[in-house]
């Protein structure tokens, strides 16, 4: 049974055009993350939620935005998409916040732009 | 600042023999480590963790991993891979400054028949 789930898993877009991915957990955990991983590399933090608080990330670009209305849903809001955020965004969860609890997994997204 | 290095970027491996992928770690103090696997089109899944005590750890779909501390190393192993392990593995360190994990840039496996 599906745990965390990503839609839609893929995804094209056109260039500066507005686009949401979705994420959705069964777990009731009370952490949600964000990843942008691009081809042949790690995952790169883009923000978290600890239940509503919002964690961004120093670097993620202004561009890239989160809502998280209740537990269970979390979406990725990329207001003006470039070239260069075509990649892979993965959603993971965790009961608690602070990294040493595991972290599962969606099975990704993957962002093409145009 | 705690990091962790994947020094092989592809390993070839045929099926039935055995896997060692390496992962060398940056950090003073003992340090909390993970392995995760990403098969093709799929999302990251934990396969083992290191906090303390024993050295060898045992995880998921028979794979194991050693901490060595004399190394700075946490290498991942199997006796004998299946066509399934072909993935991309990624070592993991839980950074103590901002409690986030940080991630290797990966090792990708690919089983030849």
């Amino acid at each position: 049974d599906a745990m965390v789930i990503q839609n839609p898993r893929y995804q094209v877009t056109q260039f500066g055009k507005p686009v949401t991915l979705s994420c959705s957990q069964t777990l009731n955990h009370n952490v949600m993350y964000w990843y942008q991983q691009k081809s042949s590399q790690a995952p790169k933090l883009l923000f978290h939620y600890y239940d509503k608080d919002f964690n961004n990330e120093a670097d993620t670009p202004d561009n890239f935005q989160s809502r998280r209305p209740n537990t269970s849903f979390c979406f990725l809001d990329i207001r003006s998409p470039g070239l260069g955020d075509a990649a892979m965004y993965l959603c993971a969860t965790s009961r608690a916040a602070g990294g040493l609890d595991e972290q599962y997994f969606g099975p990704g997204t993957r962002l093409t732009v145009t | 600042a705690q990091s962790v290095t994947q020094p092989d970027i592809h390993i070839t491996v045929s099926e039935g023999a055995s896997l060692e992928l390496r992962c060398n770690y940056s950090y003073g103090a003992t340090p909390y480590l993970f392995w995760y696997v990403q098969s093709p089109g799929q999302g990251l899944q934990l396969l083992l963790k290191y906090f303390s005590g024993d050295t060898l750890v045992q995880g998921i779909k028979g794979f194991e991993a050693e901490f060595k501390r004399s190394q700075s190393s946490f290498n991942l192993r199997k006796p004998s891979v299946h066509w399934s392990d072909a993935a991309e593995y990624f070592c993991a360190i839980y950074r103590t400054n901002d409690y986030k994990l940080s991630f290797g840039a990966g090792t990708t496996v690919t089983v030849r028949a």
